[in-house]
C-alpha cells in the first residue's frame, strides 16, 4: 500500500527557514517523480513544486522559486522541501503528492499524504 | 500558465440526482505525446485531496462508475449520475500537460 506521511510543518515567523520532509513506503521510491502541493487555508490547491525520480528535473511555482528548494533521498524513501524567507502567505498545509503507477513527471496525483501545516505569523 | 476555470463554483444537489461541473482551461491540454493531462480530484471534509479521474476519462483505482469524465482541448465535464452523500466535497481539475500544474479553484458540492 502506498504512504506518504508528512512532517516538519509547524509556526515560523516571516523571514524563517522551515524544513519538511514526507516519508514515502509501499513503492519503489526512485521510480517516481514527486511533488509538493499546498492548500491555504479555505482556499484551493498551488502546485508548488516537482522533482523526477533522479532528481535530474526539477520544477517550481513562480511564487517559491529562488526561496524553496525540493530534494530526495532515494535511499531513505524521503521527500524533502526547504522552505526559506518564509513569507505570511505562505501559510499552507503542505502535501506531499505520487504520480499513478506508470506515469512520468506529468502523471496525475494518484496518492497525497495527509499534509503538514506551515504557520507564518510573528 | 494555463488557467483553469471552473463552474459553477457552487453546487446543491438533491440526493440521488445528477451533477455536472466544467472545467475550462485558457489553452488546449494536449501535449506533444497526444494525450491530454486533465484530471479531477475530489476532498472530502478534512481530508487531502483523491484522485477520481485522469487523462478527461479514466477512473482511477476504486473509484466508483457513478463518476464519469468527459471533454476534448479545453473544456471538460465531470458528471455524478447519482449524487451519495459520501460525495459532499469540493471537486477541482487539475492538469499535468506543462509546468506549471494548475488547478481550478474547486466547485463544492453540497446536498440540498
Amino acid at each position: 500500500e502506498v504512504q506518504l506521511v508528512e512532517s516538519g510543518g509547524g509556526l515560523v515567523k516571516p523571514g524563517g527557514s522551515l524544513r519538511l520532509s514526507c516519508a514515502a513506503s509501499g513503492f519503489t521510491f526512485s521510480s517516481y517523480s514527486m511533488n509538493w502541493v499546498r492548500q491555504t487555508p479555505g482556499k484551493g490547491l498551488e502546485w508548488v513544486s516537482s522533482i523526477s525520480g533522479s532528481s535530474n528535473y526539477i520544477y517550481y511555482a513562480d511564487s517559491v522559486k529562488g526561496r524553496f528548494t525540493i530534494s530526495r533521498d532515494n535511499a531513505k524513501n524521503s521527500l524533502y522541501l526547504q522552505m526559506n524567507s518564509l513569507r505570511a502567505e505562505d501559510t499552507a498545509m503542505y502535501y506531499c503528492a505520487r504520480p499513478m503507477p506508470l506515469t512520468n513527471i506529468l502523471g496525475s496525483l494518484g496518492y497525497w499524504g495527509q499534509g503538514t501545516l506551515v504557520t507564518v505569523s510573528s | 500558465d494555463i488557467v483553469m476555470t471552473q463552474t459553477p463554483l457552487s453546487s446543491p444537489v438533491t440526493l440521488g440526482q445528477p451533477a455536472s461541473i466544467s472545467c475550462r482551461s485558457s489553452q488546449s491540454l494536449v501535449h506533444s505525446d497526444g494525450n491530454t493531462y486533465l484530471s479531477w480530484l475530489q476532498q472530502r471534509p478534512g481530508q487531502p485531496p483523491r484522485l477520481l479521474i485522469y487523462k478527461i476519462s479514466n477512473r482511477f483505482s476504486g473509484v466508483p462508475d457513478r463518476f464519469s469524465g468527459s471533454g476534448a482541448g479545453t473544456d471538460f465535464t465531470l458528471k455524478i449520475s447519482r449524487v451519495e452523500a459520501e460525495d459532499v466535497g469540493v471537486y477541482y481539475c487539475m492538469h499535468t500537460t506543462q509546468f506549471p500544474l494548475t488547478f481550478g479553484q474547486g466547485t463544492k458540492v453540497e446536498i440540498k
